[in-house]
């Protein structure tokens, strides 16, 4: 399965933004770009998925290289809210969906 | 109440004995998987499922088993619990597609095995 590397920590202010990258050198071409977020206590949730185009949706948005062995989830202004573990994971037609240790986002007030 | 719910939300046990934690979706997803979440080692997969009866090993299956005999229930079974399956369980479903579904997970399962 291919493997995605993250930066363990990050750190921000809130209302500025936020860019977290993610690496994935070995993605197929079939490997859609997905992210989820997990806050304190709770389950992980979905953020945003891509597979060549940047895309954008309520939460955030996604930026996407041209080679496509790396991604980057942009929260365009971080609120106490979005401090979270944030996980980059890649979806190709198999099941077997792995997740890794994520990225944690401390915001700073 | 629509939704995936997990139940117990919290379990402690002693070790040797059997103990199940239930998964249950009302959506109809075909896709359904257990994960478990440890200090230090992030979701890891213990168990999938692509439809009833079908299931198969994740990353960390030993001393877990599972069973899809409906397709909105998924339970988890540690046959004979030990220390080191303390851990807070998360339960997920997805839409079919593989390549966009979206992933739903529950409020987790948080399991102590003394």
């Amino acid at each position: 399965d291919a493997k995605t590397t993250q930066p363990n920590s990050m750190e921000s202010n809130e209302e500025e933004p936020v860019h977290l990258p993610c690496n994935h050198s070995t993605i197929s071409g079939t490997d859609y770009i997905h992210w989820y977020r997990q806050l304190p206590s709770q389950g992980p949730e979905y953020v945003i998925h891509g597979l060549t185009s940047n895309v954008n949706n309520r939460m955030a948005s996604l930026a996407i290289a041209e080679d496509r062995k790396s991604s980057t989830l942009i929260l365009h202004r971080a609120t106490l809210r979005d401090a979270a573990v944030y996980y980059c994971i890649l979806r190709g037609g198999s099941e077997k969906l792995v997740f890794g240790k994520g990225t944690k986002l401390t915001v700073n007030p | 109440d629509a939704g995936i719910t997990q139940s117990p939300r919290y379990k402690i046990t002693e070790t040797g004995r059997q103990v199940t934690l239930m998964c249950h979706q009302t959506w109809s997803h075909s896709y359904m998987f257990w994960y478990r979440q440890d200090l230090g080692h992030g979701l890891r997969l213990i168990y999938y499922s692509a439809a009833a009866d079908i299931t198969d090993k994740g990353e960390v299956p030993d001393g877990y088993v599972v069973s899809r005999s409906k397709t909105e229930n998924f339970p988890l079974t540690l046959e004979s619990a030990t220390r080191s399956q303390t851990s807070v369980y998360f339960c997920a479903s997805s839409e079919d597609s593989l390549n966009t579904g979206e992933l739903f997970f529950g409020e987790g399962s948080r399991l102590t095995v003394l």
